[in-house]
């Protein structure tokens, strides 16, 4: 069964580092999003990607934070520079266009970042 | 802003016995969708089960069923049977549909005992 796919699964980085987390999502799927969950609190929407731009972003998306589609298959999530409240799990999703109308996300195993 | 609350931070429940998980929402829209969500110790996370606004019948996946009350803003799930693979986190979650953020809930942490 086709999958989201998530690189790496745990990230360790230096406050103020540059980070890039990685995600390859269905093949045939148009729409993608990033969530975060920081340990033991609920998943928080951080934006959504269609047609190569975003369709919506959170107020935790700031400047900071970018995405970028650079090919056909992978979907990035970059921080700048890292600060220690940035460390979470992040979720990459994804929906198919026949899925739209239904919503129906597919998440993928998340990286945990964890800034030092 | 559409909330979702989840007033059970832990339930548990004996193996194939029934649980059920509580979720209420708030929001203005009349067409939405909810979901719940699991979320093992893997913490990948799972869709269990989708419940349209607009339909009256309560969704079922097999053991998993929920209890849709649309006036009472309130969508709680339902596990009969419970197996030890059920132990997780289950998230409930809100979206207005097409390509629209989910709105999660902070969840309810399940123990299933032997």
């Amino acid at each position: 069964e086709p999958e989201v796919t998530q690189t790496p699964s745990h990230q360790v980085t230096q406050m103020g580092q540059e980070v890039i987390l990685r995600c390859v999502p269905i093949s045939n799927h148009l729409y993608f999003y990033w969530y975060r969950q920081i340990l033991g609190q609920k998943v928080e929407f951080l934006v959504s990607f269609y047609n190569n731009e975003i369709s919506e972003k959170s107020e935790i998306f700031d400047d900071q934070f970018s995405v970028e589609r650079p090919d056909g298959s992978n979907f990035t999530l970059k921080i700048r520079s890292t600060k220690l409240e940035d460390s979470a799990m992040y979720f990459c999703a994804s929906v198919s266009q026949g899925m739209v109308a239904k919503n129906i996300q597919y998440f993928g195993a998340g990286t945990r970042l964890s800034v030092l | 802003a559409q909330t979702v609350t989840q007033s059970q931070p832990e339930m548990s429940v004996q193996e194939a016995e029934t649980v059920t998980l509580s979720c209420t929402y708030d929001t203005s829209e009349s067409d939405y969708y909810l979901f719940w969500y699991k979320q093992p110790p893997s913490r990948q996370m799972i869709l269990v089960i989708r419940q349209e606004a607009y339909k009256q019948q309560n969704a079922t996946e097999n053991r998993f069923s929920v209890n849709f009350q649309k006036a009472a803003k309130s969508f709680s799930l339902k596990i009969s049977d419970s197996q030890l693979g059920d132990a997780a986190m289950y998230f409930c979650a809100y979206t207005q549909g097409g390509s629209e953020k989910l709105v999660f809930g902070k969840g309810t942490k399940l123990t299933v005992n032997p």
